[in-house]
């Protein structure tokens, strides 16, 4: 069966730190990735998408990037920190091919990131 | 652009009742509607997909309704639970990838 990882679940990072957040799905070939952002009370934000190795797309410039090095590993990363950067990241993945629609995502156990 | 618009204000219903979450797209019709369950702290669950050809589709104890022409999805819950309660989005597929709405947190109170 499929399963996503995501790590770590909880971080707190100073102001201007780097940042490296890891999504790994095991079970599945040439999955379509995503991360997104949710604030608090607030609805999910797509930050970044990919339907394969390399292969990135952007949906809110800022200052994070996404690198997709394996077909099943999705990193997101920062060079430096902001306060805004506070929130709950989450990565899920869905069926590939490069369909990304009518299927259902799923997703990881999120990350907590606050910036102090 | 597309936006999807969910109720912000939290629905409390009895236990036994039906649950009634209403779903708004703005602009363009989409091919397919999903629902999730999201508990606090803890990523979506998906749980139904309805296409825009379809008026009706159903899960167990859920309902989702598709109304091209109202703009709207209804997401039912019957004989709810307490177990039920959490947030409930509506995702719109878009262009690439998923655009979620905001959710409508459901509490069913025993």
């Amino acid at each position: 069966s499929q399963t996503i990882h995501q790590w770590p679940a909880t971080l707190v990072q100073p102001v201007g730190s780097p940042l490296s957040l890891e999504c790994t799905v095991e079970g599945t070939s040439n999955p379509n990735l995503y991360w997104y952002r949710q604030a608090a009370g607030r609805g999910l934000q797509l930050l970044f998408y990919s339907v394969g190795i390399g292969q990135i797309s952007s949906e809110v410039p800022q200052n994070l990037s996404a690198s997709r090095p394996q077909d099943r590993q999705f990193i997101l990363s920062s060079k430096k920190l902001l306060l805004s950067d506070s929130g709950f990241y989450l990565c899920a993945w869905s069926v590939g091919q490069g369909q990304t629609r009518g299927n259902g995502y799923t997703f990881g156990s999120g990350t907590r990131l606050t910036v102090v | 652009s597309q936006k999807i618009e969910q109720n912000s204000e939290a629905l409390n219903i009895q236990e036994g009742k039906t649950a009634t979450l209403t779903c708004n797209y703005t602009n363009y019709s989409p091919a397919y509607l999903q629902w999730y369950r999201q508990d606090p702290g803890r990523g979506p669950v998906f749980l139904l997909l309805i296409r825009e050809n379809e008026k009706e589709k159903r899960k167990e104890r859920l309902k989702v309704t598709f109304d091209t022409t109202l703009k709207q999805s209804l997401f039912h819950i019957t004989a709810s639970q307490p177990a039920d309660s959490a947030t409930y989005l509506c995702a719109d597929t878009g262009r690439r990838a998923l655009t979620f709405g905001s959710g409508t947190r459901l509490q069913v109170q025993p």
